[in-house]
């Protein structure tokens, strides 16, 4: 079974731009999280999908958005994108995303605001 | 401040000896912990899921302990390999919310 894919792997923009993040979850999985990851922050929780719907969301601005398709893809917009915004976007899914379900981390994206 | 601390920040073991994490967190209702291992430039790889009612949890190398009334947490990890130098992370889930800990830096050395 192939693992979770995220593209792109690596990404550059500048400061006000808007940047799309693509993650496949494993087949079969139906629960897909986003999360943030920076040295001095450490790994923060985004949101969560399950069936299209978002489930949960984590204490981020507007400007970070997501939605999830039928196929159970997901994608991650950030708009007006700030220097702090660089970090390692790394998305996770599941099989149903409750709390004992084990979660399959994909490689993430970097993202450098310049 | 943090609700889930790890420590040490950093270790550094030689090829084969053994070795404990801590994590300690004040995260309450507690739904359950969770154990990550992340290499340098990949994703998270869980290790452990470990509910209230669970005090020890396995797997291979790895064990973690869970003692819910002092909300303390271990990572032991035995025989250690070249292969176990990573950041190791410490989740704490409450219900809807997940709490991170900051994470272990593991070197293992020949």
């Amino acid at each position: 079974k192939a693992g979770v894919t995220q593209t792109p792997r690596y990404l550059i923009k500048t400061r006000g731009q808007q940047v799309t993040l693509s993650c496949s979850p494993i087949s079969g999985h139906r629960s897909v999280s986003w999360y943030q990851q920076t040295p001095g922050q450490g790994l923060q929780f985004l949101f969560e999908y399950f069936s299209e719907t978002q489930r949960n969301k984590g204490n981020f601005p507007g400007r970070f958005s997501g939605r999830q398709f039928s196929n159970s893809r997901s994608e991650m917009n950030v708009s007006t994108l700030e220097l702090g915004d660089s970090a390692l976007y790394l998305c996770a899914s599941s099989v149903t995303g409750t709390s004992t379900d084990t979660q399959y981390f994909g490689p993430g994206t970097r993202l450098t605001v310049l | 401040k943090n609700q889930v601390e790890q420590s040490p920040q950093s270790l550094i073991i030689l090829e084969g000896k053994n070795c404990t994490l801590q994590c300690n967190y004040t995260v309450s209702p507690f739904s359950n912990l969770r154990w990550y291992k992340q290499d340098t430039g990949r994703g998270p790889v869980s290790l452990t899921i470990m509910t209230f009612s669970e005090n020890t949890k396995s797997n291979g190398r790895y064990t973690a302990t869970l003692d819910a009334d002092t909300k303390q947490s271990s990572l032991h990890i035995t025989a250690s390999q070249l292969s176990d130098s990573a950041s190791y992370i410490c989740v704490v889930l409450n219900n809807n919310d997940m709490r991170f800990g900051a994470g272990t830096r593991l070197t293992v050395k020949p």
